[in-house]
């Protein structure tokens, strides 16, 4: 059970690229979320997915897209690569297949991005 | 609005003391998560508590809820360096799969 995986680990991009950032579990869960965790800021939801085919709106979702067409994968998109994406992002999911008990999340390692 | 209220944000105390972290929130839940995270690192799920009233340990940590004063504490004992590390507290509303966090509570234990 590799739990929650992200790739890349390290990120540097210019202004105007895009890329994605990959998040995938193994643990069958059905909700996932990407944040964004910047000195003093905590933790800031940015999309997150409650199941295959459906996608929402975080706190901070501009510049940023996602989709969800597997349980087990939920690629970020930056569109266009801003200094002020610079930041470590965390993937996390949560769930208990088709019974909600709680929702504790488990998190990826995370990946950290510098935009020059 | 719900909030999410950690104190302290910063603590730095000796090794041996004991000491508490408060998280208040503002809505009603009976459900909340208590998270770790080195520098550096990942966070990682200390205690899931479930109800009123719910107390876990591990290790030096205690961490309770009272939700009826929409209140959890973490409680350290005798600390050591190897629990530096900043700690969140974060709050599951029930009306979705969304957690709403503190801002995480950063704490220094000096030797």
């Amino acid at each position: 059970n590799a739990g929650v995986t992200q790739t890349p680990k390290f990120q540097v991009l210019k202004t105007g690229q895009s890329m994605t950032l990959q998040c995938a579990q193994d643990m069958n869960h059905e909700y996932m979320s990407w944040y964004r965790q910047d000195p003093g800021m905590g933790l800031r939801l940015i999309h997150y997915s409650v199941g295959a085919g459906i996608t929402d709106q975080g706190e901070v979702p501009n510049g940023y897209n996602v989709s969800r067409s597997t349980t087990e994968d939920f690629p970020l998109r930056l569109l266009s690569a801003a200094p002020s994406q610079t930041s470590v992002y965390f993937c996390a999911s949560s769930g208990t297949g088709s019974k909600k008990f709680y929702n504790e999340q488990f998190f990826g390692p995370g990946t950290r991005l510098t935009v020059l | 609005e719900l909030k999410v209220e950690q104190n302290p944000l910063f603590l730095s105390m000796q090794e041996g003391k004991n000491y508490t972290i408060y998280c208040n929130y503002s809505t009603t839940s009976d459900r909340l998560y208590w998270y770790r995270q080195d520098p550096g690192k990942s966070l990682e799920s200390l205690f899931v508590l479930l109800s009123n009233g719910a107390v876990k340990q591990e290790g030096r940590l205690m961490a309770s809820l009272d939700t009826k004063a929409r209140l959890s504490t973490l409680h350290i004992t005798a600390a050591v360096h190897d629990l530096s590390a900043t700690y969140f507290c974060a709050v599951d509303v029930d009306s979705n799969y969304q957690l709403i966090w503190g801002a995480g509570t950063k704490l220094i234990i000096k030797p």
